[in-house]
């Protein structure tokens, strides 16, 4: 399979816990994006790396949540101390260039109770 | 005011029927535009670039007017499979980054 994997594709956890999700960009990309979605809204914009660089970081990012590209491949996200609002679907994405478009992975969904 | 606006509709038509979705831009600096599919509890997948001389593919026109920073997708002769949350998207220069931001969606139902 050579599009964009994510893990886990679900993951419920209880108010206060940290959490990581992992994606694993198509190999010959090398910018890579975290987006958040909530219900009935489009996809908003977290995070960017170019190969390892964290080129950019939305003000949605707040200090609890960290991402990570360490060798230019995969990347994590870790969100710290998780709140309901946290809940959402995480989603991956990864291009060669933003002038094409951009392919996602499933999407990791978090319920945080 | 959002970078990215669209009507969330949902927008129901029966089979057959022509349906067009409209959207605005807030950023006439914003060079890439284009259309995605979702599908419920999916990810969004790439349905067409958009071009200023307009652009087709089957039954999907898509049309961009950079004056009036409007965006339009057109579908023909629609399918229960067309049922979907169709998501305007363009490229965003700030921050240097040329990243993506999506619209809100809009949702189309198609009944038989």
């Amino acid at each position: 399979d050579t599009g964009v994997s994510q893990d886990p594709r679900h993951k419920i956890t209880k108010r206060g816990q940290n959490v990581t999700f992992r994606c694993d960009p198509i190999s010959e990309h090398n910018r890579l994006y975290w987006y958040r979605q909530t219900l009935g809204q489009g996809p908003e914009f977290l995070t960017y790396f170019q190969n390892e660089a964290q080129l950019e970081k939305s003000r949605l990012l707040s200090d609890r949540f960290s991402a990570e590209r360490p060798k230019g491949s995969f990347s994590t996200l870790e969100i710290q101390r998780t709140e309901q609002g946290d809940s959402a679907m995480y989603l991956c994405a990864s291009s060669l260039t933003s002038n094409y478009g951009y392919t996602f992975g499933s999407g990791t969904r978090l319920t945080v109770v | 005011r959002k970078e990215v606006e669209q009507d969330p509709g949902p927008f129901n038509v029966p089979e057959g029927a022509t349906v067009a979705f409209n959207c605005t831009y807030s950023n006439s600096a914003s060079q890439s535009f284009f259309w995605y599919r979702q599908d419920c509890r999916k990810e969004p997948k790439l349905l067409m670039s958009v071009y200023s001389s307009g652009n087709e593919d089957g039954r999907f026109t898509a049309q961009l007017n950079r004056a009036s920073q409007y965006i339009s997708l057109l579908i023909r002769d629609s399918k229960l499979s067309d049922s979907a949350t169709y998501l305007c998207v363009v490229n965003s220069l700030s921050g240097n980054t040329g990243k993506l931001i999506f619209g809100q969606g809009t949702t189309l139902q198609v009944k038989p």
